[in-house]
């Protein structure tokens, strides 16, 4: 069963630690991405990568960080320097098709820091 | 830079009402539309997609959008909306820019 998994669904952290978002999909899609969804706000993106080992900012990147060792996983770190941590943290990875890219999504993580 | 504006925040219609949800874009260059739809407590999913051709493009659930260039817009249309219909709608251009998002309830 292909598809994208996110885990936890529910984090809960203290504020001034780090922590990291698990994002793995098995679908053979080159590129990943992360966005933070907040009421309101829709989806803005923090980090995409389009092959291993390359990741580039999105819009909203300070006090985030990720990496991209292997195709099927792209971490999400969110650092102690992120202001406003608490949200809810969609991954989605695409394919090409039709000359354009079909995002697939996660389930999505929700953070909440005390 | 890219963006998108969705100016409805929150809809409100009774079942079968005709639906239309607006969508602007600022990108000078060729884009790629597309809606999303996230049903409670399910996954984001592409609900229909505009790159070329036919700018009237038809989706899955009897949805489809109007991709109108002069006026930088791909408004969501259904004829007769169902209480299952009831999610949040997003726009995207170019698969990466969203926009904020309409919150539709349908009611039975």
């Amino acid at each position: 069963d292909g598809g994208i998994t996110q885990s936890p669904k529910y984090l809960f952290r203290k504020e001034g630690q780090n922590v990291t978002l698990s994002c793995e999909q098995n679908l053979n899609h080159d590129a990943m991405y992360w966005y933070r969804q907040d009421p309101g706000q829709g989806l803005r993106l923090i980090y995409y990568s389009q092959i291993v080992n390359d990741f580039q900012k999105g819009d909203i990147a300070e006090g985030y960080s990720v990496s991209r060792e292997k195709k099927e996983s792209f971490p999400l770190t969110v650092t102690s320097a992120q202001k406003n941590p608490t949200a809810f943290y969609l991954c989605a990875s695409s394919i090409e098709r039709d000359s354009t890219y079909e995002q697939y999504f996660g389930p999505g993580t929700r953070l909440t820091v005390t | 830079a890219q963006s998108v504006s969705q100016h409805n925040h929150h809809v409100i219609l009774s079942e079968a009402a005709s639906l239309e949800l607006g969508c602007n874009y600022s990108y000078g260059g060729t884009v790629n539309l597309f809606w999303y739809v996230q049903y409670p407590g399910q996954h984001l999913q592409l609900l229909l997609k505009y790159f070329s051709g036919d700018p009237l493009v038809k989706g899955i659930k009897g949805f489809e959008a109007e991709f109108i260039k002069s006026k930088f817009s791909f408004n969501l249309r259904k004829p007769s909306v169902q209480w299952s219909d009831t999610a949040e709608y997003f726009c995207a251009v170019n698969d990466m820019r969203f926009g904020a998002g309409t919150r539709l309830t349908v009611k039975p």
